[in-house]
């Protein structure tokens, strides 16, 4: 049963507009949300967070968004760049696991000029 | 410079043969995990451990084994019975919620 859930397998956006990757958890304990970007043949790196006592967090280019009645989030990218060209995970914890992240199937990103 | 570890990068396995994947990390985490990761199926938890001598199995243990002899090390051994061990294999650590990953090794069945 997938608990973390990104149903877009792929998106592709112009740069300079706006990206946004979505996610959907099922889990009502979850209490923190990670993004994580990911190139080809490298580790996932952090990119931003939010717990569930916020409903938007920013940092840059990039913010998050929470809406817990509807168990969703979402990443928002702007203006978008080539470079953001990744794969993206969404991330859950919480519950009485507090230190097992459940990672989402990722989504595609391409940017094209 | 803190961070994780992993080699090889490439390695490739005879089909019956066990093969060990290493993992080692100097941030002074207490946990570390193995992550697997197919295409269109994200990261798929395979064993973790949240303290030295102790692991857990994860979604998809079948076919693996860990050992958390020391706090630095994880190393993840792929048996002759994981099925389909061809995939990209991923260590992770953490002092929190958020994790530090390494590099991954890709690992080839010929």
């Amino acid at each position: 049963d997938q608990q973390v859930k990104q149903n877009s397998p792929s998106l592709s956006v112009q740069e300079g507009r706006i990206s946004i990757l979505n996610c959907d958890y099922t889990n009502s304990m979850f209490d923190y949300f990670l993004w994580y970007k990911k190139y080809p043949a490298e580790g996932p790196t952090f990119l931003i967070s939010i717990s569930s006592i916020k409903d938007k967090n920013e940092d840059g280019r990039f913010t998050v968004f929470l809406n817990k009645s509807a168990k969703h989030l979402s990443l928002h990218i702007v203006p978008s760049q080539p470079g953001d060209s990744a794969v993206y995970f969404c991330a859950a914890s919480g519950g009485y696991n507090t230190d097992k992240l459940i990672f989402g199937t990722g989504t595609r990103l391409q940017v094209f000029p | 410079d803190g961070g994780i570890t992993q080699s090889p990068k490439y390695l490739f396995r005879k089909e019956g043969q066990n093969v060990t994947l290493s993992c080692e990390q100097n941030l002074n985490h207490d946990a570390m995990y193995w992550y697997r990761q197919d295409p269109g199926q994200g990261l798929r938890l395979i064993y973790y451990s949240q303290i030295v001598n102790d692991f857990q199995k994860g979604d998809i243990a079948e076919g693996y084994s860990v050992s958390r002899e020391k706090k630095e090390s994880f190393p993840l051994t792929v048996t002759s019975a994981q099925k389909n061990p061809t995939a990209f294999y991923l260590c992770a650590s953490t002092s929190g919620v958020g994790y530090t990953f390494g590099s991954g090794t890709r690992l080839t069945v010929v």
